[in-house]
């Protein structure tokens, strides 16, 4: 398997435009998580998901920021409109159990600068 | 939940000496995770406890869940050790609450 695999691995946008981050888990991994890592507030969870279903999104920032698993092998993290104070490393993640997050594996992170 | 506190924030190491972070976490947990991210940034994934002791290689982790505290060791340190070691709590609920993390530099 190769993976958690996510992309795009930098993004350089500007302030005010859509950003799409991207997200394929581990095949058969039931779950997936989005985190944001920045220097002052380190790894945080924005959003998890359990076969395909958003279960807290209550680490989303504000309403600027929404997530999407349309089916078992995908999700997207969208940010509309993104501000300068949105870049910052973001990974996804995916378990293969739901319960203590058997087989947790991270994807290399999307790097992402608003200017 | 309470935050994950973690020690030492920086460590600096000679080559071949035996290092120890620290983790401690307030409340209960369903499982205790020790992540490694690299200077190039990925995070990888080194233990999963819920108690007791696991070992990989050079690495060793441990958990003691009445004392709510867990311990990473690297024995026999080595140079491509140098990462930051992450700290974290995993709660019933799939909420997950992360260490500040330790920034580890061994030196040849």
């Amino acid at each position: 398997d190769a993976g958690v695999i996510q992309s795009p691995r930098h993004e350089v946008t500007e302030m005010g435009q859509e950003v799409t981050l991207r997200c394929k888990p581990i095949s058969g991994h039931n779950s997936l998580f989005w985190y944001r890592q920045t220097m002052m507030r380190g790894l945080e969870l924005l959003i998890y998901f359990n076969n395909n279903v958003p279960i807290d999104d209550s680490g989303m920032p504000e309403d600027r920021f929404s997530a999407k698993m349309p089916n078992a092998s995908f999700s997207t993290l969208k940010i509309q409109p993104s501000e300068p104070r949105d870049s910052a490393v973001y990974f996804c993640a995916s378990s293969l159990s739901s319960l203590n997050f058997y087989g947790y594996t991270f994807g290399s992170g999307t790097r992402l600068t608003v200017v | 939940k309470n935050e994950v506190e973690q020690s030492p924030q920086n460590l600096t190491a000679q080559e071949g000496e035996f290092i120890t972070i620290n983790c401690s976490y307030s409340v209960g947990i369903s499982a205790l995770h020790w992540l490694q991210q690299h200077p190039g940034g990925g995070i990888v994934s080194l233990f999963m406890l819920s108690s007791g002791k696991k070992k990989h290689g050079r690495l060793i982790a441990t958990i003691n869940i009445q004392e709510k505290h867990s311990s990473l060791h690297i024995t026999a340190s080595h140079p491509r050790d140098s990462a930051v070691y992450i700290c974290a709590a995993a709660y019933n609920n799939n909420d997950m609450r992360f260490g500040a993390g330790t920034r580890l530099t061994v030196k040849p």
